[in-house]
């Protein structure tokens, strides 16, 4: 079946500008998880839904940051007026619930570029 | 706060033979779920294993299983009978009951695979 999908794949983007990210995740998963993966780190948790429930955003970095699950499958996340550290590569991860076991599927991520 | 180390940046291992990445955590929980996942160059993160905290059994999964020692708060990863296609970067990462099951990730270690 298919997996999670990001596009685009890889964006280029001038300081300022806002750009937005797109999630498509596993069909019939109910939470969605977005990270951020800067060079030679580790993921940063920015931002996770639930089904119906309130997001939990707590890893947002900045109210420059948000993110929106339409119909409870796929997802945005936009940064508004980018600076060069959010350059980054932006993981989308889905799940078919909260918690574990359940595993984390991750889509192949976007990698964006401030200049 | 809860912190994943990985204290190996590189790591290289001749074609065939055992590798171990190390992996040391630190959290006052007592429940907690531990991952390793594999990030090949198409950047798609992988569950490589997860081990259950309350377990003392370590996790095997084919030629991949975990050391895992509670009270060091280690969970080291070993790689029999390395293939090629295990070169890639390895993340080890800790999950919380309590922290809405966020992971929370090590910088990742590169495992290069010699031929």
């Amino acid at each position: 079946g298919a997996g999670v999908s990001q596009s685009p794949s890889n964006k280029v983007t001038e300081k300022g500008k806002d750009v937005e990210l797109r999630c498509d995740p596993i069909s019939g998963h109910t939470a969605l998880y977005w990270y951020r993966q800067s060079l030679g780190q580790g993921l940063e948790f920015l931002i996770y839904f639930q089904g119906n429930s309130a997001p939990d955003k707590s890893g947002l970095p900045s109210d420059r940051f948000s993110a929106e699950r339409t119909g409870g499958s796929v997802s945005t996340l936009t940064i508004q007026r980018t600076q060069q550290e959010d350059s980054a590569v932006y993981l989308c991860a889905s799940s078919f619930s909260r918690g574990f076991p359940y595993e984390q599927y991750f889509g192949p991520g976007t990698r964006l570029t401030v200049t | 706060a809860q912190t994943v180390t990985q204290s190996q940046p590189e790591m290289s291992v001749q074609e065939a033979e055992t590798v171990t990445l190390s992996c040391t955590y630190d959290t006052s929980e007592s429940d907690y779920y531990l991952f390793w996942y594999k990030q090949p160059p198409s950047r798609q993160m992988i569950l490589v294993i997860r081990q259950e905290a309350y377990k003392q059994q370590n996790a095997t999964e084919n030629r991949f299983s975990v050391n895992f020692q509670k009270a060091a708060k280690s969970f080291s990863l070993k790689i029999s009978d390395s293939q090629l296609g295990d070169a890639a970067m390895y993340f080890c990462a800790i999950g919380l009951m309590d922290s809405n099951y966020q992971l929370i990730w090590g910088a990742g270690t590169k495992l290069i695979i010699k031929p």
